[in-house]
């Protein structure tokens, strides 16, 4: 079956601390990836993809993730968290040929200063 | 990316009486809307995929009388809880698709079915 796993459900950090998410996924096929953010009150924004290519993607505000297609993993990365990227993370992968995102179930990031 | 909005953002429903949920692309021509369901905790679920001018393409378990879509235009779809019950409480986002990569979400719409 096609899915999503996030195993950190809530993550806690100071301000500079570095951050990595684990997200691991089971798909059939070629597949696109995508991280999305969701800060307080606010909609999901996309922070960043991979479709093909250098495996390891740059989003904004210093995110980065790595494709690992032997470990079915797509990480996202972060040397030096602040405050502000206090937010809900979710991976999501699709078919490279489909519409349809499957999404983990998010990882809550808290960072205090 | 496109600016999609949702209205309304919360609403709060009796037993037994329809929702309507409106998604907008307010820069976008979108011939592709989505709209998804999130549970508290969980991951967001894809109900629908709204063409428009043509029927949405329901996903599994879905049950397209209960859900009603409606894409009537290029920048409008929107969602009809028929008949909505407590099980249906749950926050539905809807997004736009403006290439063949890329979809932008709308900031969503908590329902509560008292």
């Amino acid at each position: 079956a096609q899915s999503v796993s996030q195993h950190n459900h809530h993550v806690i950090l100071s301000e500079a601390a570095s951050l990595e998410l684990g997200c691991n996924y089971s798909y059939g096929g070629t597949v696109n990836l995508f991280w999305y953010v969701q800060y307080p009150g606010q909609h999901l924004q996309l922070l960043l993809k991979y479709f093909s290519g250098d495996p390891l993607v740059k989003g904004i505000k210093g995110f980065e993730a790595e494709f690992i297609k032997s470990k079915f993993s797509f990480n996202l990365r972060k040397p030096s968290v602040q405050w502000s990227d206090t937010a809900e993370y979710f991976c999501a992968v699709r078919g490279a040929n489909t519409d349809k995102l499957i999404f983990g179930t998010g990882t809550r990031l808290q960072v205090f200063p | 990316g496109a600016v999609v909005s949702q209205h309304p953002s919360w609403v709060i429903c009796k037993s037994g009486t329809s929702v309507k949920i409106e998604c907008r692309s307010l820069d976008f021509q979108a011939t592709t809307m989505f709209w998804y369901r999130q549970f508290p905790k969980q991951s967001l679920m894809l109900m629908a995929t709204s063409n428009e001018g043509s029927k949405a393409t329901y996903e599994q378990g879905v049950e397209k009388d209960k859900f009603l879509i409606n894409h009537a235009s290029l920048t409008l779809s929107t969602l009809t809880v028929t008949s909505a019950h407590p099980e249906d409480s749950s926050f539905y986002i809807c997004s736009v698709r403006q290439n063949s990569y890329e979809q932008y979400f709308g900031p969503g719409t908590r329902l509560t079915v008292t």
